[in-house]
């Protein structure tokens, strides 16, 4: 099945404590990215990879690492959490880029809270 | 840069009537793509329909169907015959191939179906 796979889905932490989400596709896809969701704010872009090593900032990105070191991964790094990183967390794929029509896969999300 | 409004928080409707959900942008570009995603309470991001701005023609998808007026930069979103199961959280979100693959989502619209 043509998935995006994040984990974990449920994470609780604490202020300063780094931690790793996960982000895997197996469909291909050249194009990943991360957003946030917040309430009023819909979804937000943090950062953005367009192949393997080539990655760049979205909108909302301090604060947030990522690296695409295979294609199939690209994994969200949260070096010291803080309690407005709370949020819902999305990972998403798509084809080349000029496949804009086909639209985004999207993960399952992760719920984070930090406190 | 791109903006995506949807003006109304929340909305209720009947099963078996009709809504119609807004949603207007912001773009200096004339080739792009609209979309409407379903958000249910599993958190997962469903793509309900999309549309390329080159066509006129409106797009439809069995009881989903949007009114797609690019002129007045506006894409609503019209669901007909209600469903209990089409309560969620929808979002309107525009892309430009352009600007790379980058979705950028309004605040979103909750969609109560009320028996």
């Amino acid at each position: 099945e043509a998935q995006v796979t994040q984990n974990p889905r449920y994470l609780i932490t604490v202020t300063g404590k780094k931690l790793t989400v996960t982000c895997s596709q197996n469909m291909n896809h050249e194009y990943m990215s991360w957003y946030r969701q917040d309430p009023g704010l819909g979804l937000r872009q943090i950062y953005y990879s367009m192949n393997v090593e080539v990655t760049d900032k979205g909108d909302v990105p301090e604060g947030y690492k990522v690296s695409r070191k295979e294609k199939r991964n690209f994994p969200l790094i949260l070096e010291s959490p803080s309690p407005n990183q709370t949020s819902l967390y999305f990972c998403a794929s798509s084809p080349h880029p000029g496949t804009g029509s086909l639209g985004y896969t999207f993960g399952s999300g992760t719920r984070l809270t930090v406190v | 840069a791109q903006t995506v409004t949807q003006s109304q928080p929340e909305m209720s409707v009947q099963e078996a009537e009709t809504v119609t959900l807004s949603c207007t942008y912001d773009t200096s570009e004339n080739n792009y793509y609209l979309f409407w995603y379903k958000q249910p309470p599993s958190r997962q991001m469903i793509l309900v329909i999309r549309q390329e701005a080159y066509k006129q023609q409106n797009a439809t998808e069995n009881r989903f169907s949007v009114n797609f007026q690019k002129a007045a930069k506006s894409f609503s979103l019209k669901i007909s015959d209600s469903q209990l199961g089409d309560t969620a959280m929808y979002f309107c979100a525009f892309m430009n191939e352009a600007a790379g693959n980058k979705l950028t989502f309004g605040g979103g619209t909750r969609v109560l179906v009320k028996p």
